[in-house]
């Protein structure tokens, strides 16, 4: 099994649509989880960072932790073309590796917003 | 601009060269990280640093060597590569790795022939 699992899409969407990304997660260890966005040819872009469990907002974006069913969200309301993209989701813990935590990632979600 | 500079951002290299990628990062962290991005694979973490010091070699081959001379400068040195390597090269740093809110450069693009 997997630590990480996203549904990799593409998840095709009409502009203004709400849109939900989700991943689940295997080990009860992590603690941070965050929602990257890359575009084509470039680097991951950090969106959310949050702790625990709860939401948080920040814009158009909502992210969403649910630490006793190891689930996590991110939702995109009033969708535009910008934000066609991939997705990415990541959490860390301390793994039992040693004193740090390691940042694990999902392995994306493509979406694409039509106009 | 995510104060994550990597160099070059495009690479072509034979089996038996040796080459070297830079990142240098501006943002005063602690820790810095390589990765690798394979088509449709999730990022796989190869390297960790955490004030100069490696804290994580995740079973990555010898042909790829790490070198943290400083807490903002981190290189990955290539040597007798596989066409298997191919893949998008990223470097990101956080502010220590304890504290995971890490950032990305651009990466760059290996293609080896």
């Amino acid at each position: 099994q997997k630590e990480v699992e996203q549904d990799p899409g593409p998840l095709s969407v009409p502009e203004g649509a709400i849109v939900s990304l989700n991943c689940t997660y295997s080990n009860s260890a992590f603690q941070y989880f965050m929602w990257y966005r890359q575009y084509s040819r470039k680097g991951p872009e950090l969106l959310m960072y949050t702790y625990s469990s709860g939401n948080k907002e920040d814009g158009r974006f909502t992210a969403q932790v649910d630490k006793s069913s190891k689930y996590i969200s991110l939702f995109i309301r009033d969708s535009q073309p910008s934000d066609s993209a991939t997705y990415l989701c990541a959490m860390s813990g301390n793994l039992g590796n040693g004193g740090y935590n390691k940042l694990i990632f999902g392995a994306g979600t493509r979406l694409a917003v039509h106009p | 601009e995510t104060g994550v500079t990597q160099t070059p951002r495009h690479l072509v290299m034979g089996m038996t060269n040796k080459k070297s990628l830079k990142c240098e990062q501006h943002l005063g962290h602690n820790a810095m990280y390589w990765y690798k991005q394979s088509a449709k694979k999730p990022l796989e973490l190869m390297f960790v640093y955490n004030f100069k010091e490696q804290t994580e070699n995740n079973s990555v081959p010898s042909r790829f060597s790490p070198e943290c001379p400083n807490s903002s400068h981190l290189f990955l040195h290539l040597h007798t590569l596989q066409p298997e390597d191919s893949a998008l090269y990223l470097c990101a740093s956080s502010l220590s790795d304890v504290n995971t809110e890490a950032f990305f450069g651009q990466g760059t693009r290996l293609t080896v022939v």
